[in-house]
């Protein structure tokens, strides 16, 4: 048990489906992330969330679609994703502004294996 | 952005030492990260480095020198439970979010 939980764990799902992962810290943390971790390449952060505000984007495609109602949770909504999208997304919170705090210690959820058909 | 190099994969005897390096190149350092993740789950954090020198944790060390852009993960009395993934991550420029390599995998033999 990490305090960071993802659900679903396992997703497949076709190219013309709309699905979305849930994610849930429970650590009383202020900031957020997705990250992707493909076979063969490095972790790769996709967003940020700092106090509900979206603060990074990496050049992620509007096929992912970010959402964070509060501190607490945050979603990745998916539509129309290609196969080469499958992969392990990991969901990560951290305590501090992470723009502001050295040592900004952030925790991994166990991720969500997408597979897109 | 950062150039973060590790080897991809080592291999270490039950109740050894293990080195595992890291390199990196990058402006504005804010720090290096180590994590460890077993195959099918969280990585796990394990340490935070931003001053040159060694830090122990138990059985894990991690060493820094920034002018060389260099780290390593010192792991002692190896166990079993020790086969993993070793990430090293890098934080840098305006903010402290780690960026972070391929992993080394480690794998652990009787």
């Amino acid at each position: 048990e990490t305090g960071v939980t993802q659900t679903p764990r396992h997703l497949v799902m076709g190219m013309t489906n709309k699905k979305s992962l849930k994610c849930e810290q429970h650590l009383g943390h202020n900031a957020m992330y997705w990250y992707k971790q493909s076979a063969k390449k490095p972790l790769e952060l996709m967003f940020v969330y700092n106090f509900k505000e979206q603060t990074e984007n990496n050049s992620v495609p509007s096929r992912f679609s970010p959402e964070c109602p509060n501190s607490s949770h945050l979603f990745l909504h998916l539509h129309t994703l290609q196969p080469e999208d499958s992969a392990l997304y990991l969901c990560a919170s951290s305590q501090d502004d992470p723009y502001s705090f050295r040592g900004n210690t952030i925790y991994f959820g166990e991720g969500s294996w997408l597979t897109v058909v | 952005g950062q150039n973060i190099d590790q080897p991809t994969e080592m291999t270490a005897t039950e109740g050894a030492i293990v080195q595992i390096n890291c390199t990196y190149q990058t402006s504005g350092f804010n720090g290096l990260f180590w994590y460890q993740q077993h195959a099918g789950e969280a990585p796990t954090f394990l340490s935070y480095n931003v001053l040159d020198g060694l830090e122990e944790k138990g059985r894990f060390s991690s060493f820094l020198s920034r002018s060389k852009g260099y780290s390593y993960l010192l792991l002692k009395e190896l166990q079993m439970k020790d086969s993993a993934s070793y990430l090293c991550a890098v934080a840098s420029g305006g903010s402290y979010i780690p960026t972070f390599g391929r992993g080394t995998s480690l794998i652990v033999h009787p």
